[in-house]
């Protein structure tokens, strides 16, 4: 079955303790991307890649890092988490097409506690 | 710049009566657009999609969309509501040349009985 999935889905930390949120897909695509939800504010996106070794800055990067090392993976890592990105996360790929991205590919979410 | 204006953070409707969703979109190019849907405590999944063909593009469990170039628009409708219509619906445009999508705040559909 052609999915994307996340772990942990469900997540409680403390301030200051570093923790990765693992995205994999099984469809090849190029695409991947990690986006936060938070109430009234939509889904707004932290990072993406378009492919292997090439990752870029979505409208809010900060406190967070990615990788991608394999077309596959699309890990995303806290430093030092704080309260402020307790959050409901998504990871989503998509295949690259000419022109406008094509619908993207939506995990189950990560819904992380920060206390 | 690419962004989106869902016009309603909430709307109520009855049973069997029409839903209307109304998005307003800002481009510079040829924008492809999407309504993905998210019910409670689930990921989001595609409704519909307009992608330069047809502008009256139809998506799943009824719904779909009318793509206007004149009134930056494209409003998601259905004819008769469900009580499993009720969930958050989200507007997203994607313009050529970007990288990214870009998310309205969502419209949050209430059905009562």
């Amino acid at each position: 079955e052609a999915q994307v999935t996340q772990n942990p889905r469900y997540l409680i930390t403390v301030t200051g303790k570093k923790l990765t949120v693992t995205c994999s897909q099984n469809m090849n695509h190029e695409y991947m991307s990690w986006y936060r939800q938070d109430p009234g504010l939509g889904l707004r996106q932290i990072y993406y890649s378009m492919n292997v070794e090439v990752t870029d800055k979505g409208d809010v990067p900060e406190g967070y890092k990615v990788s991608r090392k394999e077309k596959r993976n699309f890990p995303l890592i806290l430093e030092s988490p704080s309260p402020n990105q307790t959050s409901l996360y998504f990871c989503a790929s998509s295949p690259l097409s000419p022109g406008a991205l094509p619908e993207q590919f939506f995990g189950p979410g990560t819904r992380l506690t920060v206390l | 710049a690419q962004s989106v204006t869902q016009l309603d953070s909430h709307v109520s409707v009855s049973e069997g009566t029409p839903v209307l969703l109304r998005c307003n979109y800002s481009s510079s190019y040829s924008p492809s657009l999407f309504w993905y849907v998210q019910h409670p405590n689930k990921g989001l999944q595609l409704l519909l999609k307009y992608t330069s063909a047809a502008t009256l593009v139809k998506g799943i469990n009824g719904f779909e969309a009318e793509f206007k170039k004149s009134e930056t628009s494209f409003h998601l409708t259905k004819p008769s509501a469900h009580m499993s219509d009720a969930a958050e619906y989200f507007c997203v445009v994607s313009d050529q040349g970007y990288s990214t999508l870009t998310f309205g705040k969502g419209t949050m559909l209430l059905v009562s009985p």
